[in-house]
């Protein structure tokens, strides 16, 4: 159990609709990290939020946006989905680790299937 | 852009045999990072190298961080049917940013 909890563990939805999911980091972590993995590919890094800013954004589409709480729980907000979001998407966090030493520790997912 | 670049993708061995697995880049990352991951869960963190020429063991995994840390390799020893899932390897850079390898899947029949 890496200490980060992801819900739902599943979703089921059609076309055109809006769903969120939400992570919470492991105790201690500021940042968190959304990564989308679809059937047979790799790890796509989305965002990255840490305590409550925006830190980076990889390969996110316009539609979706996510967002960091005062409590650091976070939100990956999808909208307008359409049958290719259907996918695994993973949340991860790290602390202050030792210097130059990059760790992120990661969820059990939430499968995201649109209809 | 760094990228990192896994081989071989995939991987069918019987149980008892030994394994490498190599991840390479062109660029220099400052941790490399090796997970396991299983069919719908979440990647799982096996070990982190830090220093070029760092050899870590676990068990009968043994990863060890190039020279340069520019690649890694992961060699499995006397494979089991439990080694079976997706291997991704992971180089990190300031800011905390890991990049992912396109992962090795590898499959040990019993």
């Amino acid at each position: 159990d890496s200490g980060v909890t992801q819900t739902p563990k599943h979703l089921i939805t059609a076309t055109g609709q809006r769903v969120t999911l939400r992570c919470s980091p492991r105790s201690g972590d500021l940042s968190v990290y959304w990564y989308q993995q679809s059937l047979d590919q790799g790890l796509q890094f989305l965002i990255q939020y840490y305590n409550g800013e925006e830190r980076a954004k990889g390969n996110i589409l316009e539609r979706f946006s996510a967002q960091q709480f005062p409590d650091l729980h976070s939100e990956l907000n999808l909208s307008s989905l359409e049958l290719g979001d259907s996918a695994l998407y993973f949340c991860a966090s790290s602390g202050r680790g030792l210097a130059g030493v990059y760790e992120q520790f990661f969820g059990p997912g939430t499968r995201l299937t649109v209809l | 852009t760094q990228l990192l670049e896994q081989s071989p993708q995939f991987l069918s061995i019987q149980e008892g045999e030994n394994l490498t697995v190599y991840c390479n880049s062109s660029s220099v990352f400052s941790s490399l990072q090796w997970y396991r991951q299983e069919p719908g869960e979440g990647p799982v963190l096996l070990v982190t190298v830090v220093t070029g020429g760092e050899v870590k063991k676990l068990k009968r995994l043994t990863f060890q961080f190039g020279d340069a840390r520019k690649d890694s390799s992961l060699h499995i020893t006397a494979a089991q049917p439990g080694d079976t899932g997706l291997y991704l390897c992971a180089g990190g850079s300031a800011g905390n940013m890991l990049t992912f390898g396109g992962g090795t899947r590898l499959m040990v029949k019993p």
